[in-house]
């Protein structure tokens, strides 16, 4: 029969081009974001974070930007490798909740060579 | 650092069987999460300790999970009895509270029959 599960969204970029990988929050009063990384068979991996009062934050050939107004983050890859082949996930920290994490569903990213 | 480490890596048992999970966080540390990762329900939060304390257990199925931390550096998490849609790759991540960001082990990839 045919399975059901969450339908990941999947993002195809050729080696070499910057990827944009975006992620919807429903919270405005979280007070931190943050992306994780997640190769096949690995737990996730801590990429970047942001806080809320901030607009964007660079990292190491990553950027994250928040746009409080919708509610929208992203995170772009510069000059994407074989090796940014994952899949992502964007989290909100919950402070209500005694400051947990709630993750998106994720984003497969796939690097063409 | 070893960084959080999880056993046993894969876990198979009958349903009806008792399975116990062990994390072992980051030394330091002063706060552990339990997730379970499904294709169906994605990355979700069981639990979360502070100090060794339960904070939130609202994430835990039903009865049949439980999960304690006797110590800073063990913690377990048990079901029983075990039922075939329990499979799924449970994560435990370790915090300092100082900083953001949770480090995750490799997971446990558990299959009930």
């Amino acid at each position: 029969g045919e399975s059901v599960g969450l339908h990941l969204p999947t993002l195809s970029v050729q080696e070499g081009d910057n990827s944009i990988i975006n992620c919807a929050y429903s919270n405005s009063a979280s007070d931190y974001f943050i992306w994780y990384k997640q190769e096949s068979g690995k737990g996730p991996q801590f990429i970047i974070d942001i806080r809320s009062n901030m607009d964007k934050r660079q990292g190491q050939r990553v950027t994250v930007l928040l746009n409080k107004t919708v509610k929208h983050l992203s995170l772009q890859i510069a000059a994407t490798q074989p090796g940014d082949s994952a899949v992502y996930f964007c989290a909100e920290n919950r402070r209500e909740y005694g400051n947990k994490l709630v993750f998106g569903a994720g984003t497969i990213l796939r690097v063409k060579s | 650092d070893a960084g959080v480490i999880q056993s046993p890596r894969h876990e198979v048992t009958e349903m009806g069987q008792e399975v116990t999970l062990r994390c072992k966080p980051i030394s330091g540390h002063n706060s552990l999460f339990w997730y379970r990762q499904t294709m169906m329900r994605g990355l979700e939060l069981l639990i979360y300790f502070n100090n060794n304390v339960p904070i939130d257990d609202s994430g835990m199925p039903e009865d049949r999970f439980s999960a304690k931390m006797p110590n800073a550096s063990f913690s377990t998490l048990k079901i029983q009895p075990s039922e075939p849609r329990d499979s799924a790759v449970y994560f435990c991540a370790s915090r300092d509270d100082r900083v953001r960001e949770q480090y995750f082990g490799p997971g446990t990839r558990l299959t009930v029959t």
